[in-house]
């Protein structure tokens, strides 16, 4: 049990472009989401929390117009890469918490290149 | 504030050999504590955690105590194979109003030889 899918695991684009990159929670209904950016060989930074049906929550630092979360619902939240330029090119993953729940089970991630 | 510390690698191991991958942690309160395994190219998998003082998680043949007294979670495997190979990332959980935030060591590279 939950788990957590993402898609697509790898894209590549060109410099302008907007990405959108979905986070499914497959057999378990989730009221938070999170979205990290890992670099390589680096740990994990927090990007923002999304809560179903409302505005995520930014962390400092992060550009809210340029990832753009939605949290439609309590099994799909998606981030939104856009004008998308080389510096984002990045590994990204999305995480989800059970109802209640404290542990985060984490997406497979999505690998970003943009050219 | 919150954070979490752990030994740098990388870690290189033969088969067989005993493991531990060492982790302290800062943070007000009683956070929970996690291990989480990256494998390459993919997320990051629950590997174990403990919720409270003296509590001991395990899977797989690896074990971590939440030590208190010396902020400590240190992961340890008696015996390391091949397949082991990964990133071993230390967290701690904190509730805030948003929801669990997590707030992640740097991640040990593991090898095991053969």
């Amino acid at each position: 049990g939950a788990v957590v899918s993402q898609h697509p695991s790898r894209v590549i684009c060109k410099s302008g472009t907007s990405v959108k990159i979905e986070c499914r929670s497959l057999d378990f209904q989730a009221t938070t989401m999170f979205w990290y950016r890992q670099f390589p060989k680096q740990s994990l930074m927090l990007m923002a929390t999304s809560n179903e049906g409302s505005k995520a929550t930014y962390e400092q630092g992060v550009e809210k117009d340029k990832f753009l979360i939605n949290h439609a619902s309590l099994t799909l939240s998606t981030l939104t890469v856009t004008s998308a330029h080389p510096e984002d090119s990045s590994f990204y993953i999305c995480s989800a918490s059970v109802v209640g729940g404290e542990t985060q089970y984490f997406g497979p991630g999505t690998r970003l290149l943009v050219l | 504030g919150n954070s979490v510390t752990q030994m740098e690698g990388p870690v290189t191991l033969s088969e067989e050999a005993f493991l531990t991958i060492n982790c302290t942690y800062t943070a007000t309160g009683y956070p929970s504590l996690f291990w989480y395994v990256q494998y390459p190219g993919e997320g990051l998998q629950l590997l174990l955690k403990a919720t409270k003082a003296d509590d001991k998680g395990s899977n797989k043949g690896f074990e971590a105590t939440y030590r208190k007294e010396t902020t400590s979670f240190h992961l340890e495997k008696g015996s390391v194979q091949v397949s082991d190979s990964a990133v071993y990332f230390c967290a701690l959980s904190k509730r805030r109003n948003t929801g669990n935030q997590f707030y992640f060591g740097t991640g040990t590279s593991l090898t095991v030889i053969p």
